[in-house]
């Protein structure tokens, strides 16, 4: 069946580090990808989404790639801050279908 | 412009008893989505609507569980009777459809801020 598998957590960086959270795939079809993140006592909001092979997605300075030879979609951002302190989902979405499927999460958090 | 409201926020209650969860999507939008997450699980869909019409609840853990969207702008996720292992943040999203007039796909879900519920 369709899955999505993210790294595991939790995450632990410094400001101004380097991020990746990996994300890799399973599907039948042909998916368009996503990260959703979520903020401590929020509910899930779309970051970034690609939707065809090489396709990148960007939002607040993240980035991720759609690798079709290697099944991934990795999160990365530059230089990241206190405030990208949050859980981060990978999901696909196949074409006509109605549901996402979700990763397991990634919990991320950066100290000053 | 309102987000989707989900009401209690917060619910603690004891097994055996009835809970009720409630949802007011975004306006305009015609899909509902009923989500449940726990530490160990992750996050799980429960079921889904469109239109108003149930089209998924193969998520659905057990009869215990009943969800209703008697119209556009509410839903309902019911318990009953509650058990400790429901205990979890369940959440509340909607979408205006997948897909745009061009084809490409959204993907986008607005999500609730979800309503914890313990059971004790």
């Amino acid at each position: 069946g369709d899955s999505v598998t993210q790294m595991e957590g939790p995450v632990t960086l410094s400001e101004e580090a380097f991020l990746t959270i990996n994300c890799t795939y399973t599907a039948t079809g042909y998916p368009s990808l996503f990260w959703y993140v979520q903020y401590p006592g929020e509910g899930l909001q779309l970051l970034l989404k690609a939707t065809k092979a090489d396709d990148k997605g960007s939002n607040k300075g993240f980035e991720a790639t759609y690798r079709k030879e290697t099944t991934s979609f990795h999160l990365e951002k530059g230089s990241v801050q206190v405030s990208d302190s949050a859980v981060y989902f990978c999901a696909l979405l196949i074409q006509g279908a109605q549901k996402l499927v979700f990763g397991q999460g990634t919990r991320l958090t950066i100290n000053p | 412009d309102a987000g989707v409201i989900q009401s209690p926020r917060h619910e603690v209650t004891e097994m055996g008893q009835e809970v009720t969860l409630r949802c007011k999507p975004i306006s305009g939008h015609n899909s509902l989505f009923w989500y449940r997450q726990t530490m160990m699980r992750g996050l799980e869909l429960l079921i889904y609507f469109n239109n108003n019409v149930p089209i998924d609840d193969s998520g659905m853990p057990e009869d215990r569980f009943s969800a209703k969207m008697p119209n556009a702008s509410f839903s309902t996720l019911k318990i009953q009777p509650s058990e400790p292992r429901d205990s979890a943040v369940y959440f509340c999203a909607s979408s205006p459809g997948w897909f745009t007039l061009a084809g490409e796909n959204t993907g986008e879900l607005f999500f609730g801020e979800g309503s914890r519920l313990t059971v004790l």
